[in-house]
């Protein structure tokens, strides 16, 4: 059964600090992985896609991937009050609809 | 460009009663997505269409669950009668074409079900 892990949290970093979150999987099918981002109340808003080993920036998010360690990070950089939400990792095997992991709640505190 | 669009967003029943949601995906996106996504826990796959041929409805409680996507464009998601642990939110999205495997998935505004 394909499984996504994540802290549940809360996770509190203080503004301007970088945020760091991780998950892991189990599929070692699962070819790409994405990170979303859901406000209390509202719908899951895509931030980033990682499909290659390694690392992939856009502007102050960077995401990691270790297909080897089935490791899949989030940091965000300079992080402001606005960020905090729960992120959700989510993996994808190719053919089926996303694995998503429960989410880790984050708290940037001013 | 317009986004994934749903209604009703909210919906209050009692059980042993039936509900439909509706969904219409960005336009050019072949493949939609109906999630369930309960308190506190992330979306779950019920049923992935592509066109309007259903790809992977596992685990879609068939017994009260059906969704059907007309035309290969709006989908509708019925329950039919609804139970106390159905209660959640309720989201579409859809996918564009595009690489196999880079499924980049966008969620509609979701519909949050209450059942009493």
């Amino acid at each position: 059964q394909k499984e996504v892990e994540q802290n549940s949290g809360p996770l509190s970093v203080p503004e301007g600090a970088i945020a760091s979150l991780n998950c892991t999987y189990s599929d070692r099918g699962s070819q790409s992985f994405f990170w979303y981002r859901q406000y209390s109340g509202k719908s899951p808003e895509l931030i980033m896609s990682i499909y290659s080993n390694g690392d992939k920036e856009d502007g102050r998010f960077t995401a990691q991937l270790n297909k080897a360690s089935q490791y899949v990070s989030l940091l965000i950089r300079d992080s402001q009050p606005s960020d905090s939400a729960t992120y959700l990792c989510a993996g994808d095997a190719g053919a089926d609809g996303l694995t998503f992991g429960k989410g880790t709640h984050l708290i940037i505190q001013p | 460009e317009a986004g994934v669009a749903q209604s009703p967003r909210y919906k209050i029943i009692e059980k042993r009663q039936s509900v439909a949601f509706w969904c219409n995906p960005i336009s050019g996106h072949a493949t939609l997505y109906w999630y369930q996504q309960i308190l506190g826990q992330g979306p779950k796959l019920l049923i992935q269409f592509q066109n309007n041929g259903v790809v992977d409805d596992s685990q879609l409680p068939k017994d009260r669950f059906s969704a059907e996507r007309l035309k290969g464009v709006d989908s509708t998601l019925k329950i039919q009668p609804a139970k106390l642990e159905d209660s959640a939110v309720y989201l579409c999205a859809s996918s564009p074409p595009g690489t196999s495997g880079y499924n980049e998935q966008f969620f509609g505004p979701g519909t949050r079900l209450t059942v009493l």
